[in-house]
């Protein structure tokens, strides 16, 4: 059992490229996020999703795309890259449903982080 | 949005309890309130959740105050391993009813030897 699957782990772009940060799990989870951290700051919401098809902003999505059309696979995509971008960006998942006698929550897996740098 | 406040750095002697606050004043009646740790720049890992009652497991203890507008996490006999950054979060639903989960600053624990 793989968890959550980041790729690449580090990467250097370019002022203007474009990359896409890949994410996968293979827990079946229905929620998955995207987080940032910048150096000596907290995590940063991106973006999420509910499910196939179902995605949503989280806190600081400007820059950047998503797309979920599979269950396993969250991909993060950078358009023209900018310094600002640089930071840890980790990818996470979570099987959310209600409990409406216990109450609603449940436990978030993340994967290992992804280095970018913006030169 | 139900949000949480932590006090940004604590220190604590290797061997003592560990307690570190939380303040979620605005959580819902449902929602769960979950810690984390994050240790140099991995990803967090999780601790401890709980509802309304105290919880415990291998790792800490969690007191829920009974308003449930705060709690706080027990490291019972801190190491120097657990120096970490330490979060406390609560799902937040927007309109849709989906679960956008946030974290906050966080509390950088030091457990000095």
């Amino acid at each position: 059992n793989a968890g959550v699957t980041q790729t690449p782990k580090f990467r250097i772009l370019k002022i203007g490229q474009s990359m896409t940060l890949q994410c996968t799990q293979d827990m079946n989870h229905n929620y998955m996020y995207w987080y940032r951290q910048d150096p000596g700051m907290g995590l940063k919401l991106i973006y999420y999703s509910v499910g196939a098809g179902i995605t949503d902003k989280g806190e600081v999505p400007n820059g950047y795309n998503v797309s979920r059309s599979t269950t396993e696979d969250f991909p993060l995509r950078l358009e023209l890259a900018a310094p600002s971008q640089t930071s840890v960006y980790f990818c996470a998942s979570s099987y959310y449903r209600i409990q409406s006698e216990r109450g609603i929550g449940n436990t978030i897996y993340f994967g290992e982080g992804s280095w970018l740098t913006v030169v | 949005d139900a949000k949480t406040t932590q006090p940004p750095s604590m220190d604590c002697a290797e061997g003592r309890a560990a307690n570190l606050p939380c303040n979620h004043s605005t959580i819902s009646g449902n929602e769960y309130v979950y810690w984390y740790r994050q240790i140099h720049s991995q990803g967090p890992q999780y601790i401890i959740h709980g509802l309304k009652n105290n919880e415990t497991n291998e790792m800490a203890s969690l007191i829920i105050t009974e308003d449930r507008k705060s709690s706080t996490l027990i490291l019972p006999h801190a190491t120097l391993r657990d120096t970490a950054v330490y979060y406390c979060i609560v799902r937040v639903s927007n309109s849709g009813g989906y679960q956008k989960v946030t974290f906050g600053t966080g509390t950088k624990l030091q457990v000095i030897p």
